[in-house]
């Protein structure tokens, strides 16, 4: 069965430097991919999603992922946190069009002044 | 114009009590999906409806009965709720395109915070 690692479940970076966010899946067949932000009390927004056509793709609010088949790995980036990127961020795979999303266990992001 | 839109937003009930919650949206999607996030914030899929038919049906108890009367509508109806059914519930659509199978993505609504008593 499908599942989705988080390396991390809190993670503390400073306002201005690098945001790393790991998630790793499993599966023998690349599946689609999604990272999903959760600001506090709301729902769950798109930030991207890997489409198999750029190993590198840009999201929304700065972020970036880049897909590694041979490490079955999609970690989130951004060069520098702001301080409204505080939530949890949530990692998400799918193994096929119409199927169930398969989540993480999520990352908590905590921005420092 | 709220895309995929659920009620009530809060919830509070006894044990025992039968609820409903309620999703809309008006994406023009064909599939809509129930998760259920715990307090430790994992989520998981409870159930997937394709055209008003039941595609996904995770191991869920029987207490929990779905109901699409329609593609832009999909309720969650709980009977005997439990202390362990607290959690929040977020419905999403999503859309097929069969022809290609394209990627899908899935947009969420803003959950229903759930709290039995």
């Amino acid at each position: 069965a499908q599942s989705v690692t988080q390396l991390g479940s809190h993670v503390s970076v400073s306002e201005g430097a690098l945001v790393l966010l790991r998630c790793n899946y499993s599966s023998s067949v690349p599946p689609y991919l999604f990272w999903y932000v959760q600001y506090p009390n709301q729902g769950l927004q798109l930030l991207l999603k890997y489409t198999s056509a750029a190993t590198l793709v840009k999201g929304i609010n700065g972020f970036e992922a880049e897909f590694k088949k041979s490490e079955t790995s999609f970690h989130l980036t951004k060069p520098s946190a702001h301080m409204s990127d505080a939530a949890e961020y949530f990692c998400a795979a799918q193994t096929a069009a119409g199927n169930k999303l398969t989540f993480g266990g999520g990352t908590r992001v905590l921005v420092k002044p | 114009d709220t895309a995929v839109s659920q009620t009530p937003k809060y919830l509070v009930t006894q044990m025992g009590n039968d609820k409903s919650i309620k999703c809309e949206q008006n994406l023009g999607h064909d599939t809509m999906y129930w998760y259920k996030q715990d307090s430790k914030k994992f989520l998981k899929i409870m159930f997937s409806y394709n055209n008003k038919e039941l595609i996904i049906n995770e191991t869920v108890p029987n207490r929990f009965s779905p109901k699409s009367p329609d593609k832009a509508h999909l309720n969650l109806h709980i009977n005997s709720l439990e202390l362990g059914d607290s959690a929040v519930y977020f419905c999403a659509s999503s859309h097929v395109i069969r022809s290609t199978q394209d990627q899908e993505t899935q947009y969420f609504g803003p959950g229903t915070r759930l709290l039995v008593l």
